[in-house]
């Protein structure tokens, strides 16, 4: 059964720095990896798709890798502003059927 | 473009009621799915669908009812509330599936008493 982590829960960082967030996952034969942001009381928004024969999409400030052998994605964030504050998922899809499985997610709070 | 619309935002039901919770979409997408998110347990599929007349069960299936009448809507049909599913719901769709983006509503936030 496919296990999606997100570690940290939680990251403090302040304005201005580079940072990374992390997702593993345990199952290999995936068919996409999503990252996603969540607003407080608001629905998830799509960041970055990278589909497995990808090793990396970049988005502006936003960079996602992959390593399907691993099992691993991160998540890197430039120049961090105190608009990137916000609940950061991923979610990977694979041999489950029409469905994504979601880590919990990671806390972000990117103080002035 | 309205994108994902869930109604309503808020909904506080006694244990046994029923309901429907809507959800609809104005991008002629073909797949849609329901999500429940709680707090320690992430989002968790409820029901999705690939395109009207079609549908199939996630992770947790039991107690919700989907039907997909039209490309537009896909609501979920809460049969007898029971307090365990007090919870966040989110609608989700995507153009033909999930090895695409998908677009969330804001969600109904939903407490059985």
């Amino acid at each position: 059964k496919q296990e999606v982590t997100q570690i940290p829960a939680a990251l403090s960082v302040p304005e201005g720095e580079n940072l990374v967030l992390n997702c593993s996952f345990t199952d290999s034969a995936i068919y996409n990896l999503q990252w996603f942001r969540q607003d407080p009381g608001k629905g998830l928004t799509s960041l970055l798709l990278i589909q497995s024969s990808q090793r990396e999409q970049t988005s502006g400030r936003l960079n996602a890798s992959l390593d399907k052998s691993s099992g691993r994605s991160t998540l890197y964030i430039a120049a961090s502003q105190p608009g990137d504050s916000a609940t950061y998922l991923c979610a990977v899809s694979g041999n489950q059927g029409g469905k994504l499985i979601f880590g919990q997610g990671t806390e972000l709070s990117v103080k002035p | 473009n309205a994108g994902v619309t869930q109604t309503p935002k808020f909904q506080v039901l006694k244990t046994g009621q029923s309901m429907t919770l809507q959800c609809a979409q104005d991008m002629n997408h073909e797949y849609m799915s329901w999500y429940r998110q709680d707090p320690g347990m992430g989002l968790r599929l409820i029901h999705y669908s690939v395109g009207a007349g079609i549908t199939d069960q996630g992770e947790v299936p039991n107690g919700y009812n989907v039907s997909r009448s039209t490309t537009e809507d896909f609501p979920l049909r809460l049969l007898s509330a029971a307090p365990s599913q007090t919870s966040v719901y989110f609608c989700a769709s995507s153009y033909s599936g999930i090895n695409q983006p998908q677009h969330f509503g804001d969600g109904t936030r939903l407490s059985i008493l």
